[in-house]
């Protein structure tokens, strides 16, 4: 298994202003995936980090708007640029860890994100 | 296309009353089956991942089954700590890493 930290773990934002979200993992890994968490809504992954290569983008998301960096096998950052309100979510970092005889999906605690 | 539907959407169950919660996916190649718990204001927990159909995994009071088209999340005498939602996720053939998630069952259980 993996543990996962996050920080902020949540802010109020302004509209047009960005956020920085830090995911901190105890062991090194090489995929990490952000995820967003809309109310009612099920998880949708934003983008695969992988250390040492650009992040790769779903569909529906730019690195323009959420651009990624992944210095090293155990950290990586999001960041929510130029906010609206409708960014207002929660956003999960995950790992892909060795769990059992598999590798499974961990997820942090999560960051809250309100935009006014 | 890749789907996942969870049912029911809410469940309130009084403590020690048994229930199951259903996860239904259509996919055209499976790798795996997951289900995690989600406590209000935290990230998803891991429980368990399916393999194959017929395979169960139990923790606890929870068991789950897979079949060929669903999956269920058995709950045995629960208590009111078992509060949560609890969400599915497959994994398909299709791709290399994407997991698709359902939108979870918001389980109560009263004392």
């Amino acid at each position: 298994s993996a543990v996962i930290s996050q920080k902020p773990s949540r802010d109020i934002c302004q509209r047009g202003t960005s956020l920085t979200i830090q995911c901190q993992v105890d062991s090194q890994v090489t995929m990490m995936f952000w995820y967003r968490q809309q109310p009612g809504q099920s998880l949708t992954l934003i983008a695969t980090a992988n250390q040492g290569s650009e992040a790769t983008y779903e569909s529906g998301f730019v690195i323009d708007k959420f651009p990624i960096s992944r210095p090293n096998l155990t950290f990586s950052t999001l960041t929510v640029s130029n906010m609206s309100p409708e960014d207002s979510s929660i956003y999960l970092c995950s790992v892909w860890a060795q769990g059992g005889t598999s590798a499974t999906q961990y997820f942090g605690p999560g960051t809250r994100l309100l935009v006014l | 296309e890749d789907q996942v539907t969870q049912s029911p959407e809410a469940l309130r169950l009084q403590e020690g009353e048994s229930s199951s919660l259903n996860c239904s996916y259509t996919v055209s190649g499976l790798r795996g089956l997951f289900w995690y718990r989600q406590d209000p204001g935290k990230g998803p927990e891991f429980l368990f991942t399916l393999y194959s159909a017929g395979e169960e995994k139990e923790k606890e009071r929870l068991k789950a089954t897979l079949t060929k088209k669903e999956s269920f999340l058995h709950i045995t005498a629960p208590k009111p700590e078992d509060s949560a939602t609890y969400l599915c996720a497959v994994h398909p053939t299709s791709g290399t890493y994407k997991y698709i998630f359902g939108t979870g069952t918001r389980l109560k259980v009263l004392a």
